[in-house]
């Protein structure tokens, strides 16, 4: 297997425009997370789905920010619009139902100007 | 409110043993402990899991005393490339968000 894939995997954008982060999961995995890195805060999970449905949307910092995962093999994360404070490292990961280990992908890293 | 707790930074010279203690004192019976490590530029990866006593792979140990609410992470003569960030995490997403929490774990270097 691949592991996870995100893509892109840097994006450079201006205040105020829209972003799509992506992600396909580990085939077979029924956990799908995202999480944002920065310096300040570390990693924080945002959100996360099983089986396809939002389980727990807690994390994500407010409106701007959505996330779907219309089928197993496909998630996106979105910001709109974007904000400087949104510069950060988005990662992505998996697991299977029964197990605590994360598999993660390689982050998308943000910079909105 | 965080599940977990952990140095922010050690510094370790090469060949040496490390040890990193990960506090945990509201773990919850069927909680797991997992170990992850995240270098530079990479996503984090994991490391070793246990659930009481000691465990032990081909990278680290794990151990874990009678009342559960702690857990140390060893890594045995440690070299330059263990330089990263060590998270300790508690439970699964089976049992809530809460436990997901990686925060900023402990920045290890690894000194020449």
């Amino acid at each position: 297997d691949a592991g996870v894939i995100q893509s892109p995997r840097h994006e450079v954008t201006e205040m105020g425009q829209e972003v799509t982060l992506r992600c396909k999961p580990i085939s077979g995995h029924d956990y799908l997370f995202w999480y944002r890195q920065t310096m300040m805060r570390g990693l924080e999970l945002l959100i996360y789905f099983n089986n396809n449905v939002p389980i727990d949307d807690s994390g994500m910092p407010e409106d701007r920010f959505s996330a779907k995962m219309p089928n197993a093999s496909f998630s996106t994360l979105k910001i709109q619009p974007s904000e400087p404070r949104d510069s950060a490292v988005y990662f992505c990961a998996s697991s299977l139902v029964q197990q605590e280990t994360q598999y993660f992908g390689p982050g998308t890293r943000l910079l909105v100007l | 409110l965080a599940k977990t707790t952990q140095p922010i930074s050690m510094d370790s010279y090469e060949g040496q043993e490390v040890n990193i203690t990960c506090s945990h004192n509201n773990i919850a019976t069927n909680d797991y402990i997992t170990w992850y490590q995240q270098f530079p530029s990479q996503g984090p990866r994991f490391i070793i899991q246990g659930y009481k006593t000691k465990v032990t792979n081909e990278v680290a140990s794990l151990f874990i005393p009678a009342d559960r609410k702690s857990s140390t992470l060893s890594l045995p003569r440690v070299s330059l490339s263990d330089t990263a960030v060590y998270y300790c995490l508690v439970g699964d997403a089976s049992s809530g968000a809460n436990n997901l929490f990686f925060g900023t774990g402990t920045r290890l270097t690894v000194i020449p």
